[in-house]
């Protein structure tokens, strides 16, 4: 089983509309999560961060938590063409030293159409 | 510019030359990781340094590659003897303590 599961896509949806991102983790002791986008041929790009169980919104995204089900997603509204990218979920692992050490998912891919 | 400062962003190195990577933290940053993201792959993490300090280094494979970050200047990432399957996008991320970690322009290594 992998660390952190992403589904590699593509996800594909109409401008306009919502997008959502879904990661998991197998590391029941993580606290700490992140989404970051990144562009071909670019960096990562932070986007949210989340540590609580419930939602987190900032703008046009909300991360959503559940512990419990060991699951974190990423929701886009009104998705825009230049929302289109990867979606990197990392997860801060159990014990880490920092948060700066992370385990990444493969990455979603999400094609936004006009 | 008070990103994280990558360089060089392009490489080329011939089999069995050295390839160094250099970063310079965010401002106010101390912690410093590298990551490397082959073709197709997702991100790895490899190395976590402190000034002078190696934190963590879990990832880092266990030949050719070593990493420092010394009380004055950048860190360095140093592959000895590369060779093919080391090319791919180097990564340097920063953060402070417990803060999300920010990611440079990256460095593409290519061995020819």
């Amino acid at each position: 089983q992998k660390e952190v599961e992403q589904n590699s896509g593509p996800l594909s949806v109409p401008e306009g509309a919502i997008a959502s991102l879904n990661c998991t983790y197998s590391d029941r002791g993580s606290q700490s999560f992140f989404w970051y986008r990144q562009y071909s041929g670019k960096s990562p790009e932070l986007i949210m961060s989340i540590y609580s169980n419930g939602d987190k919104e900032d703008g046009r995204f909300t991360a959503q938590l559940n512990k419990a089900s060991q699951y974190v997603s990423l929701l886009i509204r009104d998705s825009q063409p230049s929302d289109s990218a990867t979606y990197l979920c990392a997860v801060n692992p159990q014990g880490s030293s920092n948060t700066g050490k992370l385990i990444f998912g493969q990455g979603t891919t999400l094609q936004v159409k006009p | 510019n008070a990103g994280v400062m990558q360089n060089p962003r392009h490489l080329v190195r011939r089999r069995g030359q050295e390839a160094r990577l250099r970063c310079s933290p965010m401002k106010g940053h101390s912690h410093v990781y590298w990551y490397r993201q082959l073709p197709e792959e997702g991100l790895k993490f490899m190395v976590y340094l402190q000034k002078e300090n190696i934190i963590d280094e879990s990832g880092m494979p266990k030949e050719r590659f070593s990493a420092e970050f010394p009380k004055e200047g950048p860190s360095i990432l140093r592959i000895q003897q590369v060779v093919r399957g080391d090319s791919a996008a180097y990564f340097c991320a920063s953060s402070g303590m417990n803060t999300e970690a920010f990611f440079g322009q990256g460095t593409r290594l290519t061995v020819v």
